[in-house]
C-alpha cells in the first residue's frame, strides 16, 4: 500500500521566521507536487518535481525532492500571514495514472 | 487559469435520494478523478478514467459511479445517498504524463 506522510500535521510559526515541512512517500517514483488549499476553497498547484534533485522556488516557498531518501521538503523563508493555509504533497505511480496525497500540513502564521 | 467545473457547489439532500454530481473540463485533458476529502483531511482517491470510455476505482472504496462519454464530462453518481456520504467531492484532471492536477471548486455534499 502506497503511504504518504507528512510532517508536522500542524504548524503555528511567526511571521519573519523560517521552516520546513517534509514529505516521506513509500512507493518508487519521481514526481511529486506540493498544492496549496485554503479554507473552504479547492487545491492550487504550487510545485511539480520531476526528477532526483529537483528544486523550484516561487517567493517564499521552495521545495525539493530526494528520490532516493523517498523524501520532498517545502521551506518556507521569512513567513508572512498571506502564507496561512493546508499544504500537501501527493505522488503518482510510475504509471501516472493515480494521484497519492499526504496527510496535509495546516500552516497557521501568526503576526 | 485552469478551466474545471463542478456543480452543484454546495447540496443538502435527504437520505436514499439519488444524485449526480457533475464536473467539467474545457482543457482536452485526457485524465480526470474523483477525490473525497473531509474537513481538514487528506484526499482519498475513488474514482479515475484514462479517457473516453475508461473508468476505474481508486483505492477508497466507493458507493458512487462515473461515467466517461465525453472527454470534457465526469459525472458521479451516488444511487442512494447516506448520511455517511456527507463529505467534500473533488473533481480533478490533468494531461497524460507527468502533469499536475487541476482542480474543480468542489461539491460540499450533506446527507440528512
Amino acid at each position: 500500500e502506497l503511504k504518504v506522510e507528512q510532517n508536522p500535521l500542524f504548524l503555528s510559526m511567526q511571521e519573519g521566521k523560517n521552516y520546513t515541512i517534509y514529505c516521506n512517500y513509500s512507493t518508487t517514483s519521481d514526481r511529486l507536487y506540493w498544492y496549496r488549499q485554503d479554507p473552504g476553497k479547492s487545491l492550487e498547484s504550487l510545485f511539480v518535481l520531476l526528477s532526483n534533485g529537483a528544486v523550484k522556488q516561487e517567493g517564499r516557498l521552495m521545495a525539493s525532492l530526494d528520490t532516493k531518501a523517498r523524501l520532498s521538503t517545502l521551506h518556507i523563508t521569512a513567513a508572512v500571514h498571506d502564507l496561512s493555509a493546508t499544504y500537501f504533497c501527493a505522488v503518482d505511480r510510475d504509471t501516472g495514472n493515480q494521484f497519492y496525497f499526504g496527510t496535509g500540513t495546516s500552516l497557521t502564521v501568526i503576526p | 487559469e485552469a478551466d474545471i467545473y463542478q456543480t452543484p457547489r454546495y447540496l443538502v439532500i435527504g437520505t436514499g435520494k439519488k444524485i449526480t454530481l457533475e464536473c467539467s473540463q474545457t482543457m482536452g485533458h485526457d485524465k480526470m478523478y474523483w477525490y473525497q476529502q473531509d474537513p481538514g483531511m487528506e484526499l482519498h482517491l475513488i474514482h479515475y478514467s484514462y479517457g473516453v470510455n475508461s473508468t476505474e476505482k481508486g483505492d477508497l472504496s466507493s458507493e458512487s459511479t462515473v461515467s466517461r462519454i465525453r472527454t470534457e464530462h465526469f459525472p458521479l453518481t451516488l444511487e442512494s445517498a447516506r448520511p455517511s456520504h456527507t463529505s467534500q467531492y473533488l473533481c480533478a484532471s490533468s494531461r497524460s504524463g507527468a502533469e499536475k492536477l487541476f482542480f474543480g471548486s468542489g461539491t460540499q455534499l450533506s446527507v440528512l
